[in-house]
């Protein structure tokens, strides 16, 4: 089954315990991207990918960093989280960039840090 | 950067219309979503529309984009209880990225 995988699904951490979320697609899409959901601001950009190895910031990429090492997989990292990055996260992935493309979402991770 | 506005909720009847409408601000677009959210899911795509056209329509869907004004709407027909979710307007970015509205909230009432 074509599908983006997050994990975990569900964390709570304390205040700068790093942690990684995991994001994987099963497509063969090149482009992949984080978001970040919260009541009131709707969906927010973190980071995007075009392909291995290139990677961009999106509108919030402060407090974040990215990886893409393969094409498949595309985690985020938070290497100190703050209480402000408690949201729920979403991965995103699509063929190609933009055009006609539909991004495929992952059912999300919902991050609370106390 | 790019500035997608919508309603944040809408409440209809089960069997009515509903439209939702979108402003937004980048005109260079060449592609503009829509995508459903239902609860505790995540957004999955619900159509789509080419900037050179100004409607599109699919099964109960109907999509409207007025280029001029920026200015795009979705328009369900025969609204069932089953379309109740959050609706994101997102119009593609330059650098082929998606720029989300806040989303609007629609409310079928049986």
């Amino acid at each position: 089954e074509a599908q983006v995988t997050q994990n975990p699904r569900y964390l709570i951490t304390v205040t700068g315990k790093k942690l990684t979320v995991t994001c994987s697609q099963n497509m063969n899409h090149e482009y992949m991207s984080w978001y970040r959901q919260d009541p009131g601001l709707g969906l927010r950009q973190i980071y995007y990918s075009m392909n291995v190895e290139v990677t961009d910031k999106g509108d919030v990429p402060e407090g974040y960093k990215v990886s893409r090492k393969e094409k498949r997989n595309f985690p985020l990292i938070l290497e100190s989280p703050s209480p402000n990055q408690t949201s729920l996260y979403f991965c995103a992935s699509s063929l190609l960039a933009g055009g006609s493309n539909e991004q495929f979402f992952g059912p999300g991770t919902r991050l609370t840090v106390l | 950067g790019e500035d997608v506005e919508q309603s944040l909720f809408l409440s209809v009847r089960e069997g009515d219309s509903s439209v939702i409408n979108c402003t937004y601000t980048d005109s260079s677009s060449t592609y503009l979503y829509w995508y459903k959210q239902e609860p505790g899911a995540g957004l999955q795509l619900l159509t789509y529309i080419f900037s050179n056209m100004d409607m599109k329509q699919d099964q109960r869907l109907t999509v409207l984009l007025n280029k001029k004004d920026k200015h795009l709407s979705l328009r369900i027909a025969d609204t069932q209880t089953g379309d109740s979710a959050i609706y994101f307007c997102a119009p593609g970015g330059s650098q082929g990225n998606l720029i989300f509205g806040k989303g609007t909230k629609l409310s079928v009432k049986p």
